[in-house]
């Protein structure tokens, strides 16, 4: 069965430097998220990508972060200057439909960890 | 928004036991996924039930939407169903998950 694929599985980075988060979403959807986790709480929305642009966006998701998709098969999340609390687990997931439509299919995660 | 509330927060089953958790949820939805989270922090995809009953195995799950409410059975408990569940829900909104019910199997 097809997946969503994230990497790295763990990041470590100094407070102030950028990341970026990749994942390869399922090959025939259409419709691109990111959802983070801190330890212990719930999972939260950050934001969702259609069309080559950006759809929705969640409160959290403030000028540090941003969104890419490369080329054809890449979806990236970048933090530009880390700081303590983006210290979370980083979840992409993709749909073949919009959220209301289809099914969600996560990735295994990257555990972020800001130093 | 919509508010999505789990219980039991917190559950112990001696293994062989069943159990039934429960997802409430303020508003009409369109879409409702139950994930199951291991230990190792992946999100598993256990059922997608905007309405009506699947089962798969010895889980089965039961979306009531006129009366706001999904249920997860779990039958004949193994250790490997320790983790966290979750259900997520959307209502013309982004996919808005419950705080969870954590769940610990005993052998």
């Amino acid at each position: 069965e097809p997946e969503v694929t994230q990497t790295p599985s763990h990041q470590v980075t100094q407070m102030g430097q950028e990341v970026i988060l990749r994942c390869v979403p399922i090959s025939n959807h259409l419709y691109f998220y990111w959802y983070r986790q801190i330890l212990g709480q719930k999972v939260e929305f950050l934001v969702s990508f259609y069309n080559n642009e950006i759809s929705e966006k969640s409160e959290i998701f403030d000028d540090q972060f941003s969104v890419e998709r490369p080329d054809g098969s890449n979806f990236t999340l970048k933090i530009r200057s880390t700081k303590l609390e983006d210290s979370a687990m980083y979840f992409c997931a993709s749909s073949r439909k919009g959220q209301d439509a289809s099914p969600l299919h996560f990735g295994n995660g990257t555990r972020l960890t800001v130093t | 928004g919509i508010q999505v509330e789990q219980s039991p927060p917190d559950l112990i089953l001696q293994e062989g036991a069943n159990s039934t958790l429960r997802c409430n949820f303020s508003d009409s939805v369109n879409n409702l996924q139950w994930f199951h989270q291991n230990p190792w922090g992946q999100l598993i995809n256990l059922f997608y039930i905007p309405s009506g009953t699947k089962q798969n195995g010895r889980l089965s799950a039961t979306t009531v939407a006129t009366e706001r409410y999904s249920l997860l059975y779990i039958s004949s408990s193994q250790t490997t169903d320790s983790g966290v569940y979750f259900c997520g829900l959307t209502g013309n909104t982004p996919l808005v998950f419950g705080k969870g019910t954590r769940l610990s199997v005993i052998a």
